[in-house]
């Protein structure tokens, strides 16, 4: 089954401790991001990758880092989270810039 | 940043109703999406509407596109009680520009389908 898997769901940890989502495709696409979403704001994008070993910013990504070195797997990285970064996180992927997304079904993180 | 509005934020309507949401954006596209999330869950893609055409249907949904006046609009007819969800429209930036690769969301239209 074509799919976006996120892991993990849910997540609760403290300030300062390193962590990291994972996101992989199994459809070969070449583009993947990441976004957050908060009440009141909606979903905001944080990183993305046109393609392997290429990344670039989105509105949000202060606080975030991403790595691309492999086609399927995209990992957000939250090397020092703090409760401003509690929301709920969407990983989607894509064929290729302008076409359909496929989206993961979302980690909430907490932040305390 | 935001760049797509949708209108109205809250939509509530009974069952066999028709539901209707407009978004509006600021830049030129290339397509625009609509989506719908069920209660803080992943986003579903619904339909993609490429900016020369004017009007696209899939079953009881149908999308209208207006290049000229920057807008789009989603219309769920015969509506159910689940299709109670979040609709947002979606856009990618211009192949070409800075944003290129950028997706942005509308806020999205809350719509409420009561049995």
């Amino acid at each position: 089954e074509a799919q976006v898997t996120q892991n993990p769901r849910y997540l609760i940890t403290v300030t300062g401790k390193k962590l990291t989502v994972t996101c992989s495709q199994n459809m070969n696409h070449e583009y993947m991001s990441w976004y957050r979403q908060d009440p009141g704001l909606g979903l905001r994008q944080i990183y993305y990758s046109m393609n392997v070993e290429v990344t670039d910013k989105g509105d949000v990504p202060e606080g975030y880092k991403v790595s691309r070195k492999e086609k399927r797997n995209f990992p957000l990285i939250l090397e020092s989270p703090s409760p401003n970064q509690t929301s709920l996180y969407f990983c989607a992927s894509s064929f290729q810039a302008n076409t359909e997304a496929f989206f993961g079904q979302g980690t909430r993180l907490t932040v305390v | 940043s935001q760049q797509g509005e949708e209108d109205p934020q809250a939509l509530s309507i009974q069952e066999g109703e028709n539901a209707t949401m407009n978004c509006s954006y600021k830049t030129s596209i290339n397509n625009l999406q609509w989506y719908r999330q069920n209660s803080g869950r992943g986003l579903v893609h619904l339909i993609l509407i490429r900016s020369n055409e004017r009007e696209k249907h899939s079953g009881r949904l149908r999308v209208t596109l207006d290049t000229s006046k920057k807008s789009s609009s989603l219309l769920i007819t015969a509506s159910r009680a689940a299709d109670t969800a979040s609709y947002f429209c979606v856009r990618w930036g211009n192949a070409g520009g800075t944003s290129y690769g950028k997706l942005t969301f509308g806020q999205g239209t809350i719509l409420t389908v009561h049995p």
